[in-house]
């Protein structure tokens, strides 16, 4: 099956830096999302993004499906950022609606 | 208030006994999903429906059962058979049920067995 892997596995910065995520996904996929896991647990929609770039806000996200990986771009980082980033994808032979998961990015900002 | 409801947040059971996760929601969307996440890892697909009274298995469908009698509703039965129950477990939906469905979480439920 489809495999994904995401790096780098942790990452720490000072409140004000930017930082990039990057997801490689090893076949052709119709969907990819990125979600931000919160301390609580409750995974938080941030892009869902198959192809092309989208922003929203400090965030922006960007995925070049012929070359199979994604990126996600963190600009001005506050501490609620902080927590688990994860890239997701469907593959076109999966199983509909299968998720399949990176192990994710933990990043944690400091004041 | 619009979005998937899960219940109870927490849960300890004793081995051997069946436990019940609720997943509740008012999205009208038409496929529902139950993900299992355990310390460090990311997330396993345990079941899956699109439409009422059918579901497909996921990847880990061994020990749980489902069922979806209303579109609202798709609980999770972790039965005594699953070897290694404790885990995080979340809910999703979509609104397009299959292949390029953005899918929405609910909070989780967090199950212990003593």
């Amino acid at each position: 099956g489809i495999q994904v892997e995401q790096s780098p596995p942790d990452l720490i910065l000072q409140e004000g830096a930017n930082s990039t995520l990057r997801c490689n996904f090893s076949d052709s996929v119709n969907n990819l999302q990125w979600f931000h896991q919160n301390p609580w647990g409750q995974l938080i929609n941030l892009f869902y993004i198959p192809s092309g770039t989208k922003q929203n806000g400090r965030l922006s996200a960007t995925t070049v499906a012929t070359e199979r990986y994604s990126l996600l771009y963190i600009s001005s980082s506050q501490t609620t950022d902080s927590g688990v980033y994860f890239c997701a994808v469907e593959d076109y032979g999966g199983s509909q609606g299968n998720l399949i998961f990176g192990k994710g990015t933990k990043l944690s900002v400091k004041p | 208030d619009g979005g998937i409801t899960q219940s109870p947040k927490y849960l300890f059971r004793k081995e051997g006994q069946n436990v019940t996760l609720s997943c509740e929601q008012n999205l009208n969307h038409d496929a529902m999903y139950w993900y299992r996440q355990d310390p460090g890892q990311g997330l396993r697909l345990i079941y899956y429906s699109q439409i009422v009274n059918d579901f497909q298995k996921g990847d880990i469908a061994e020990g749980y059962s489902v069922s979806r009698e209303k579109k609202e509703s798709f609980p999770l039965t972790v039965t005594s058979a699953q070897k290694n129950p404790t885990a995080f477990y979340l809910c999703a939906t979509s609104h397009i049920g299959g292949a390029g469905g953005e899918l929405f979480f609910g909070e989780g439920s967090r199950l212990t067995v003593l």
